[in-house]
């Protein structure tokens, strides 16, 4: 069964560094998704991808998030300068159209 | 703000059948139903989705009211392994996001 798989699934960062969290959606998706989750709390949206564009993203995915679409299979996520907030889980998720997406595994960012 | 209500706990026990209510009065007609669950802290896994009609696949049914204002999700032989955050979601017409609530954490026990 095809699956979104993401990498690494564990990454410690040191304050101000910059992260790039990667993704490889599944392969007849076209759009794509990055959510994050703090340790017991909700699972949040942060942004939409459709067409090598952001089609949509949340308050929280301020300038310091970038997303790429670099090679038509990747997808990553990058962090230009982490905070200690940003430690959470990273899903990336695709999804067909009018299907509902799938979530890959996670990537648990921990920013010291 | 997540559009549905869901109750925050529910026991079942292990081989019967596990019925998750959901309600979402204020759905339009227009937007999907959708249901997720996570395992843990693993990646939110789908289930199911539905606009109006009854749904089944391998994994669930879900039953949706025909005024669409409630529905329910229905796993017919739990397992131990279906222990977990179930999420009823209800997607926003003209938007490809997902808005999770905190849920019903589903326990079944042996």
């Amino acid at each position: 069964e095809p699956e979104v798989t993401q990498t690494p699934s564990h990454q410690v960062t040191q304050m101000g560094q910059e992260v790039i969290l990667r993704c490889v959606p599944i392969s007849n998706h076209l759009y794509f998704y990055w959510y994050r989750q703090i340790l017991g709390q909700k699972v949040e949206f942060l942004v939409s991808f459709y067409n090598n564009e952001i089609s949509e993203k949340s308050e929280i995915f301020d300038d310091q998030f970038s997303v790429e679409r670099p090679d038509g299979s990747n997808f990553t996520l990058k962090i230009r300068s982490t905070k200690l907030e940003d430690s959470a889980m990273y899903f990336c998720a695709s999804s067909e159209l009018a299907q509902g997406a799938f979530f890959g595994q996670g990537t648990r960012l921990t920013v010291v | 703000d997540a559009k549905t209500t869901q109750p925050p706990s529910m026991d079942c026990a292990e081989g019967r059948a596990a019925n998750l209510p959901c309600n979402h009065s204020t759905i339009s007609g227009n937007e999907y139903v959708y249901w997720y669950r996570q395992i843990h802290s693993q990646g939110p896994q789908y289930i199911i989705h539905g606009l109006k009609n009854n749904e089944t696949n391998e994994m669930a049914s879900l039953i949706i009211t025909e005024d669409r204002k409630s529905s329910t999700l229905i796993l017919p032989h739990a397992t131990l392994r279906d222990t977990a955050v179930y999420y009823c979601i209800v997607r926003v017409y003209n938007t490809d996001k997902l808005i999770f609530g905190t849920g019903t954490r589903l326990q079944v026990f042996p």
